[in-house]
């Protein structure tokens, strides 16, 4: 089946620095991509929708600024965190759209996520 | 507004079969039933989905009332590998909505040896 490869798996860094969670589909190509964050015992809250070649969409509340997408191929997405802060620790997850082969009801699929602590 | 309510927590015995419950009233005649599960610290994974007719797969049952307004996810023999968080989301079939996955709370399932 298709796989999303999510790179690091985790990640500590100091406070001011940036970081950056490569999303990689391996075996389709993905015209979007999607970035979520889970902070602890919460759910996936969407953060931005990645169309390949094209600027990312934020959702409501989500510093463009501070979390740089680049989707730039069909097979890789990335999100840079930007002078990332303690309160930007947490579990970020991607996800795929695998083009449809019969229907637009394909399933998403998930990367394995990336954990993030500044310190 | 949460568009499907499911119980907070669920616990199965180990080789029983876990029933887990979804309301979604206010579906739409567009809109099918997705299962997730996310095992702690990782991706979610996709279990099944459906629109009106029960389903089934390698993985689990779906079971959709008639009137659509609630479905099960049945695991027929849990085992301790099923633990995680299972959620149920609804989804247009088609539309800008129909890429974007809209995560509640989900059911935490916990299967005891």
């Amino acid at each position: 089946g298709a796989v999303v490869s999510q790179h690091p798996s985790w990640v500590i860094c100091k406070s001011g620095t940036s970081v950056k969670i490569e999303c990689r589909s391996l075996d389709f190509q993905a015209t979007t991509m999607f970035w979520y964050r889970q902070f602890p015992k919460q759910s996936l809250m969407l953060m931005a929708t990645s169309n390949e070649g094209s600027k990312a969409t934020y959702e409501q509340g989500v510093e463009k600024d501070k979390f740089l997408i680049n989707h730039a191929s069909l097979t890789l997405s990335t999100l840079t965190v930007t002078s990332a802060h303690p309160e930007d620790s947490s579990f970020y997850i991607c996800s795929a759209r695998d083009p449809p082969k019969t229907t637009g009801l394909a399933p998403l699929h998930f990367g394995n996520g990336t954990r993030l602590t500044v310190t | 507004d949460a568009k499907t309510t499911q119980p907070p927590s669920m616990d199965c015995a180990e080789g029983r079969a876990a029933n887990l419950p979804c309301n979604h009233s206010t579906i739409s005649g567009n809109e099918y039933v997705y299962w997730y599960r996310q095992i702690h610290s990782q991706g979610p994974q996709y279990i099944i989905h459906g629109l009106k007719n029960n389903e089934t797969n390698e993985m689990a049952s779906l079971i959709i009332t008639e009137d659509r307004k609630s479905s099960t996810l049945i695991l027929p023999h849990a085992t301790l590998r099923d633990t995680a968080v299972y959620y149920c989301i609804v989804r247009p079939y088609s539309g800008a909505g129909s890429y974007q996955l809209t995560f509640g709370k989900g059911t935490k399932l916990s299967v005891i040896p």
